[in-house]
């Protein structure tokens, strides 16, 4: 079973500070995702990525397959920024299983 | 597309009754995901379907929760006879499965269940 460790649990940050959320699992994988969660509970799948580099406006996510290490990188972040945001991958076994990262609550403060 | 639509948003139920959780999956997407989130445990797969077909329950807690999927556009999860323990929120997701096996999740709004 794959281990998905995420780093840190909560961060809170001023509004415009560059962010780093990191992702590390132990097994290897057929893909990513990054997943946001507002406080309302909905779930949104931010990027899916098995290589490189990822970039959706002010969000970009990268993926290291050799170290098992992921991040998710926001710029001039912003208090709608504020969520828990929760890393998850697909095992390389075949199957569509997502096992989850437990989340880290970021908060960003006017 | 309205995404992927979950009934209902809160369920509050007693111990020991049935209850039902209903999910109507993007149009044209063949894979469906029933996960379940609480504090204690994050976000975990109870079951997932491919073109209507359960393919892993592995998940699935006991045999009191079973999960039905009829047609691509619909699909059950249902608890018999619910415990307090049960209670969390349910997600429902959808994705295409293609070639690579790589498949985009869309998560539903959640179903919050209590079981008093």
């Amino acid at each position: 079973k794959n281990e998905v460790e995420q780093s840190p649990q909560n961060l809170t940050a001023q509004e415009g500070e560059f962010i780093t959320i990191n992702c590390s699992y132990s097994v290897g994988i057929s893909a990513l995702h990054w997943l946001q969660q507002h406080p309302g509970g909905g779930i949104v799948s931010l990027f899916m990525l098995s290589s490189g580099k990822k970039k959706h406006g002010r969000l970009i996510a990268t993926i290291n397959i050799q170290e098992k290490h992921s991040s998710l990188h926001i710029t001039a972040s912003h208090p709608r920024d504020s969520a828990v945001y929760i890393c998850a991958v697909r095992d390389n076994f075949g199957n569509e299983k997502l096992t989850f990262g437990t989340g880290t609550r970021l908060t960003i403060i006017p | 597309d309205a995404g992927v639509i979950q009934s209902p948003r809160h369920e509050v139920t007693e111990m020991g009754q049935e209850v039902t959780l209903r999910c109507k999956p993007i149009s044209g997407h063949n894979s469906l995901f029933w996960y379940r989130q609480t504090m204690m445990r994050g976000l975990e797969l109870l079951i997932y379907f491919n073109n209507n077909v359960p393919i892993d329950d592995s998940g699935m807690p006991e045999d009191r929760f079973s999960a039905k999927m009829p047609n691509a556009s619909f699909s059950t999860l249902k608890i018999q006879p619910s415990e307090p323990r049960d209670s969390a929120v349910y997600f429902c997701a959808s994705g295409l499965l293609g070639p690579t096996r790589n498949t985009e999740a869309f998560f539903g709004q959640g179903t919050r269940l209590t079981v008093v």
